[in-house]
């Protein structure tokens, strides 16, 4: 079975330049999740999908981040505009719902580099 | 809210030698403990994880944690490292089934021959 999946690997681009990254989690993952991790700093929660509705989405630093994900089954997270500052890893990460504790398998992530 | 506390950034041990990887916690409720790893260029991996039940949990290469409550820890240990356990080892927890993950900073365990 094919594990979660994440595109571009690596990705770099200038300021003010809009950049959209890819997740395909495990089939029949109803839970998605994105995280980030600025150099240096913790990895950090950004989202979670429910299927294709998003069920929190409290981490997200603001709004030139938009994820959707059509279907209930990839997801896109675009940066527009890109700042220095949005440079880090994004990690992708999916689950079942079993109804009790879920186990959430992570990508290889992307890293993305803001010049 | 949860916070989760890796005291140490770096661990350089030796091979063949014990070492001990440690995680503190905070929460006012129950929480699920998890240790994740990251081997160099590549994702992170579930290493083991503590939902309930027995306190000691067991990886399938030879770490355990052990969740003790009254300490709010989740230390992980191995009696005997190899070269390949070189990679970042992040503490995470959650309050219930199909919530995000809170992370501790992350300790990069460093083997040497």
């Amino acid at each position: 079975e094919a594990g979660v999946t994440q595109f571009p690997s690596h990705s770099v681009i200038e300021k003010g330049q809009t950049v959209t990254l890819r997740c395909d989690p495990i089939s029949g993952h109803d839970n998605l999740y994105w995280y980030r991790r600025v150099m240096g700093k913790e990895i950090k929660f950004l989202l979670h999908f429910v299927k294709e509705s998003k069920q929190d989405e409290s981490g997200m630093p603001n709004n030139r981040f938009l994820a959707e994900r059509t279907g209930g089954t990839y997801s896109t997270l675009k940066v527009q505009p890109a700042e220095l500052e949005d440079s880090g890893v994004y990690f992708c990460a999916s689950s079942q719902d079993l109804g009790g504790p879920d186990t959430q398998y992570f990508g290889p992530g992307t890293r993305l580099t803001v010049l | 809210a949860q916070s989760v506390t890796q005291l140490d950034s770096q661990v350089p041990v030796f091979e063949e030698a014990p070492v001990e990887l440690r995680c503190n916690y905070s929460s006012s409720v129950s929480v699920y403990l998890f240790w994740y790893v990251q081997y160099p260029n590549q994702g992170l991996q579930l290493l083991l994880k503590y939902l309930s039940g027995s306190t000691l949990v067991e990886s399938i290469n030879g770490f355990e944690a052990e969740f003790n409550k009254s300490q709010t820890s989740f230390h992980l240990r191995k009696p005997s490292v190899h070269i390949s356990d070189t990679a970042e080892y992040f503490c995470a927890v959650s309050v219930r089934g199909n919530t995000p993950l809170v992370f501790g900073k992350g300790t990069r365990l460093s083997v040497i021959a």
